[in-house]
């Protein structure tokens, strides 16, 4: 697990907070990701930095928004956000390849919104 | 996009049985397919991946197939432990399936 590290590991905020995740990979990786995770819904997709260039998954609210100021750090700003985006919030990374796509996860942030 | 079905979403079996997971994808261009274990408190942590030059890859109690033409990929846990108690999820990078809850029982 020390391949991606996440930061804080639990977080408690009311709706009308500001706070941050960090994430850091220290695997070299040229792409990382930040995924939501609910109970019972698959992982989701939420933005992806690959070689620089961000994708993002256009159901995201803006509520989110997140900061790569290089290849090995990750954030995901946060503001106003409701009770329903309570959830385990996952970074990930990968090298980009043809072959290969393998993504390393971190242990997550589990947040609660009040 | 890639949608990718997960069968089934628990599965009990007692200490040494087999255990069985399926996954089906839409996509036919994807061509790369990881399998997660995720514990509690913990993120995925890969356990297995195929790519679809290769049908079968196994790695000691683990085996992964893969059936590029009816576009399903199945894990397959052999003389299952307690410690294999974990949630497992397929992929179609960047889609995952919705996972399984393993439960083996002593």
């Amino acid at each position: 697990e020390t391949g991606v590290t996440q930061t804080p590991r639990h977080l408690v905020m009311g709706m009308t907070n500001k706070k941050s995740l960090k994430c850091e990979q220290h695997l070299g990786h040229n792409a990382m990701y930040w995924y939501k995770q609910s109970a019972k819904k698959p992982l989701e997709l939420m933005f992806v930095y690959s070689l620089e260039e961000r994708v993002e998954n256009n159901s995201v609210p803006s509520r989110f928004s997140p900061e790569c100021p290089n290849s090995s750090h990750l954030f995901l700003h946060l503001h106003t956000l409701q009770p329903e985006d309570s959830a385990l919030y996952l970074c990930a990374s990968s090298q980009v390849s043809r072959s290969t796509d393998t993504q390393y996860f971190g242990p997550g942030t589990r947040l609660t919104v009040l | 996009g890639e949608n990718v079905e997960q069968h089934p979403s628990t599965l009990s079996v007692q200490e040494g049985d087999s255990a069985v997971i399926k996954c089906t994808y839409s996509d036919s261009a994807s061509n790369y397919f990881p399998w997660y274990k995720q514990e509690l408190g913990k993120g995925p942590q890969l356990i297995i991946d195929i790519r679809s030059n290769v049908g079968e890859k196994k790695d000691q109690r683990i085996a992964v197939t893969l059936n590029k033409t009816a576009k399903h990929f199945s894990l397959h846990i052999t003389e299952t432990q307690p410690e294999d108690s974990a949630v497992y999820f397929c992929a179609a990078p960047p889609t995952f399936g919705k996972g399984t809850m393993l439960l083996v029982s002593p």
